[in-house]
């Protein structure tokens, strides 16, 4: 079945540090792939996507991710996490059979 | 651009009546728009996919009767619980999706709407 998957339920870091947040996918050709952000009781917000070309996004608020085909990957990253990151993160894909798909999310807690 | 609105952004109902969400594209005209349910902690949820103009196609284990929902324009879906019960209490996020986009395969989302029936 198709689907995408996020390991990590929570994960905790400080301010200041660096953030890797894990999204894996399983499709047979390369799905449109989108990292969105949720705030407590508020919508989701865009914050990159990767369509095709460069392998490496830039997005808002200083993310990044990288499209990594070998392990079916599309891990989003920050080198310096602040407060206000503390947020729910969700992976989303869109398959060529025009099929949306979220993880289950990874819950962001930052530390002063 | 691509702005999604929701209204309203969060209602509290009596059991047994009916509560209808609207999602309205603000700047772009959505041919398909989209009804997601999140639970607290969890993902979303589909629903139902919208089409302008015809009747939505609902995921399994969704009641049609339940959740009605009506697309009658390029700017504006509806989705209407009907006898509201507490366990439809939930976050309701709407999406739509651009067609004139690139690929049109982002979808944009509104801000959600707080449903608790008490």
């Amino acid at each position: 079945a198709q689907s995408v998957t996020q390991p990590d339920i929570h994960i905790t870091v400080s301010e200041g540090a660096s953030l890797e947040l894990r999204c894996n996918y399983s499709y047979g050709a390369t799905p449109y792939l989108f990292w969105y952000v949720q705030s407590p009781g508020q919508g989701l917000q865009l914050l990159l996507k990767y369509f095709s070309g460069d392998t490496l996004v830039q997005g808002i608020k200083g993310f990044e991710a990288e499209f990594k085909r070998s392990q079916s990957s599309f891990n989003l990253r920050k080198p310096s996490v602040h407060w206000s990151d503390a947020a729910e993160y969700f992976c989303a894909a869109y398959n060529t059979g025009n099929q949306f798909y979220f993880g289950t999310g990874t819950s962001l807690t930052v530390i002063p | 651009g691509a702005v999604v609105s929701q209204h309203p952004s969060w209602v509290i109902c009596k059991s047994g009546t009916s509560v209808k969400i609207e999602c309205r594209s603000l700047d772009f005209q959505a041919t398909t728009m989209f009804w997601y349910r999140q639970f607290p902690k969890q993902s979303l949820m589909l629903m139902a996919t919208s089409n302008e103009g015809s009747k939505a196609t609902y995921e399994q284990g969704v009641e049609k009767d339940k959740f009605l929902i009506n697309h009658a324009s390029l700017t504006l879906s509806t989705l209407t619980v009907t006898s509201a019960h507490p366990e439809d209490s939930s976050f309701y996020i709407c999406s739509a999706r651009d067609q004139v986009l690139v690929l049109g395969k982002e979808q944009f989302f509104g801000p959600g709407t707080r449903l608790t029936v008490l």
